[in-house]
């Protein structure tokens, strides 16, 4: 398939294990950020999503937890599993209407 | 449900000739958006639209760049001429609001030689 990006930082976990992907975001003001999963070949996939009013959110296998005072998001995908291989964006951005900032992707490898 | 389509997924051109993207999105999405993806980068937005109407336009080089969504449906960004440095993956994305989830398609990958 298809590359999202060639020198992206790359995690490598083994399978069954727990993946954290961080990112650090660049606008204070903003008070919306998602997790994109991003497969070869295809288009950012929404994970979950978080409110700079929470400090943490929990979906199905995934947490995003969020730091404000040092502006840094992070990923958690516990049980890490194959199909959970592809690039992963943090993106930004404030509810009242302004464009959606992605980061710089993380490439996650999970080792069978 | 189909998820917002986009065509061709991909594109080879030489430098200076033009080319055109088209994208439906998912029906009832009224909020439609392009953008362009370099290698190793997260999208950057180009053009969002609120039906027919761009309502942010700041990052599409109008030079070379346009855009329409004449019935506030589908829309087409068309390059013209094109640059070796458009080489890119142009991804459409839409939501219900302009300040709802976002579906992608999966993008056209342009190569420019």
């Amino acid at each position: 398939g298809e590359s999202v990006g060639l020198h992206l930082p790359t995690l490598s976990v083994q399978e069954g294990d727990n993946s954290i992907i961080n990112c650090a975001y660049s606008n204070s003001a903003s008070d919306y950020f998602i997790w994109y999963k991003q497969e070869s070949g295809k288009g950012p996939q929404f994970i979950i999503d978080i409110r700079s009013n929470m400090d943490k959110r929990q979906g199905q296998r995934v947490t995003v937890l969020l730091n404000k005072t040092v502006k840094h998001l992070s990923l958690q995908i516990a049980a890490t599993q194959p199909g959970d291989s592809a690039v992963y964006f943090c993106a930004e951005n404030m509810m009242g209407n302004t464009p959606l900032v992605f980061g710089k992707g993380t490439r996650l490898s999970v080792i069978a | 449900e189909a998820g917002v389509v986009q065509s061709p997924r991909y594109k080879i051109i030489e430098k200076k000739q033009p080319v055109a993207f088209w994208c439906n999105p998912i029906s009832g999405h009224n909020t439609l958006y392009w953008y362009r993806q370099n290698l190793g980068q997260g999208p950057e937005l180009l053009i969002r639209y609120e039906n027919e109407e761009a309502v942010d336009d700041s990052q599409l080089p109008k030079d070379r760049f346009s855009a329409e969504r004449l019935k506030g449906v589908d829309s087409t960004l068309k390059i013209q001429p094109a640059e070796l440095g458009d080489s890119a993956v142009y991804l459409c994305a839409s939501s219900l609001a302009s300040v709802g989830e976002q579906f992608f398609g999966p993008g056209t990958r342009l190569t420019v030689l």
